[in-house]
């Protein structure tokens, strides 16, 4: 069945240093969704990828989506406390659901 | 959570015992979903309602049922509660289908921690 990796599990930086997740899926993609989850928290969605090699940026983090719609990433330059929590890529799996990566944990050392 | 409401918030049941979780929305979104999450396992769907009088399945639908008992409301029901269930449970809502191409994330309630003992 339809898979959605994401890579690392975890990732522990200093602050001030940057951070990259990257999702993969076994197929390929309508568009792609990021959320995060702060610890303790509810998914909250960041943004939704739709088209080939699409770049957004918002403030600190890139989102980019792969020319062939299988992957994606999240990058996060000069990390700050605040972005401790775990980042979901989630990709559609059928007409109305979602398929949830299994998350990168992020913990920002002060 | 603005928008989506779930009760209770933290529940304790003993194996074998009964209890529904009640979602509520006021986005007047159509589709309503029910996940699990558990440490390490990211978010599973349990079931869905794309709109209102229609329910599926999702990943992890065995031990639960649900009911979209209208636009608004969607609980999930655990009619003998195993200790396997012990979980967060999350509501979440979105406006349709997957292929919109605007706006269509998830909108998430606070959740309930539920522990089966």
């Amino acid at each position: 069945g339809q898979q959605v990796m994401q890579i690392p599990q975890y990732q522990h930086v200093q602050e001030g240093e940057d951070f990259t997740t990257y999702c993969n899926s076994s197929t390929t993609l309508s568009n792609i969704q990021w959320y995060k989850q702060r610890p303790g928290g509810h998914p909250v969605f960041l943004i939704q990828l739709v088209k080939s090699g699409e770049v957004k940026k918002q403030k600190r983090l890139t989102f980019q989506f792969g020319e062939a719609k299988k992957n994606s990433s999240l990058h996060i330059t000069a990390t700050q406390t605040t972005d401790v929590g775990t980042y979901f890529c989630a990709g559609p799996s059928g007409t109305y659901k979602y398929i949830f990566g299994t998350g990168t944990r992020l913990k920002v050392l002060a | 959570n603005a928008g989506v409401t779930q009760t209770p918030k933290f529940q304790v049941l003993k194996t074998g015992q009964s209890m529904t979780l009640q979602c509520a929305q006021d986005m007047n979104h159509n589709s309503m979903y029910w996940y699990r999450q558990d440490p390490g396992m990211g978010l599973r769907l349990i079931y869905y309602s794309a709109s209102e009088g229609t329910t599926d399945k999702g990943e992890v639908p065995n031990g639960y049922n649900v009911s979209r008992l209208n636009k608004r409301e969607f609980s999930l029901r655990l009619e003998s509660a195993a200790p396997s269930q012990t979980s967060v449970y999350f509501c979440a809502i979105t406006k349709g289908p997957t292929g919109l191409r605007l706006y269509n994330g998830y909108t998430f309630g606070s959740g309930t921690r539920l522990t089966v003992v």
